[in-house]
């Protein structure tokens, strides 16, 4: 089956710093659909950013990026110019498939000092 | 247009009582998920309903959970004879699925306290 582990329980950054939360999954498959939710204090999931793994290429979304690297079975999430809206848990998850369910880690609590 | 809603918002019930959970998703999303997520945790998968076919259950916790999704729309978790460790925020969310990468759109859960 597969997992996903995101080591950091709880990380902070200074506002308009830049802070990297690590991601890493385990999967026998090539083919498969990472993403990264968000989830702020009203509980109402949002999708951050996501990848699709045959793809090189590092997805990005305006101060959202990601570092995916397939063979370490690694997609870490980085933020640029935190802001203190961007405080939340966020959550790393993979989907192996067209009809397959998501597998999430356990997320990462993120706090933005101002 | 209308996200993803859940009702009710929040549901104290007494240990040994049924609750039944509802989910109404985007209108024509063909997926419906539902997670469990304890307090300080991350989402546990219950149960995927997609399309017409059958309903993939393999995240059920036992047989007092069961749910329902009928004329492919609106769904219904029910819990019976519920347990403290069934406390949590129940979440649903939705999908299209025109494509793989299609993300799930959540809706803001139904907190269960079970005293």
């Amino acid at each position: 089956a597969q997992t996903v582990t995101q080591s950091q329980p709880e990380m902070s950054v200074q506002e308009a710093e830049t802070v990297t939360l690590s991601c890493t999954y385990d999967t026998s498959e090539s083919d498969y659909y990472l993403f990264w939710y968000k989830q702020p204090p009203s509980r109402q999931m949002i999708l951050v950013i996501r990848q699709e793994a045959y793809k090189q290429q590092n997805a990005t979304e305006n101060r959202f990026s990601v570092n995916f690297q397939k063979a370490a079975k690694s997609f870490s999430l980085k933020i640029s110019d935190s802001q203190l809206g961007d405080a939340a848990m966020y959550f790393c998850a993979y989907r192996r498939n067209y009809g397959q369910n998501f597998v999430f880690g356990p997320g990462t609590r993120l706090s933005v000092l101002p | 247009g209308a996200g993803v809603s859940q009702s009710p918002s929040n549901k104290v019930t007494e240990k040994g009582k049924d609750v039944e959970l509802r989910c109404d998703p985007i209108s024509g999303h063909t997926a419906l998920y539902w997670y469990r997520q304890s307090l300080g945790q991350g989402l546990e998968f219950l149960i995927y309903f997609q399309g017409n076919s059958a309903p993939d259950k393999s995240g059920l916790p036992s047989d007092r959970f069961s749910a329902e999704r009928t004329g492919g729309s609106v769904s219904t978790l029910t819990i019976q004879r519920t347990q403290q460790e069934d406390s949590a925020v129940y979440l649903c969310a939705s999908s299209p699925l025109r494509t793989v990468i299609e993300t799930q759109y959540f809706g803001p859960g139904t907190r269960l306290l079970v005293l």
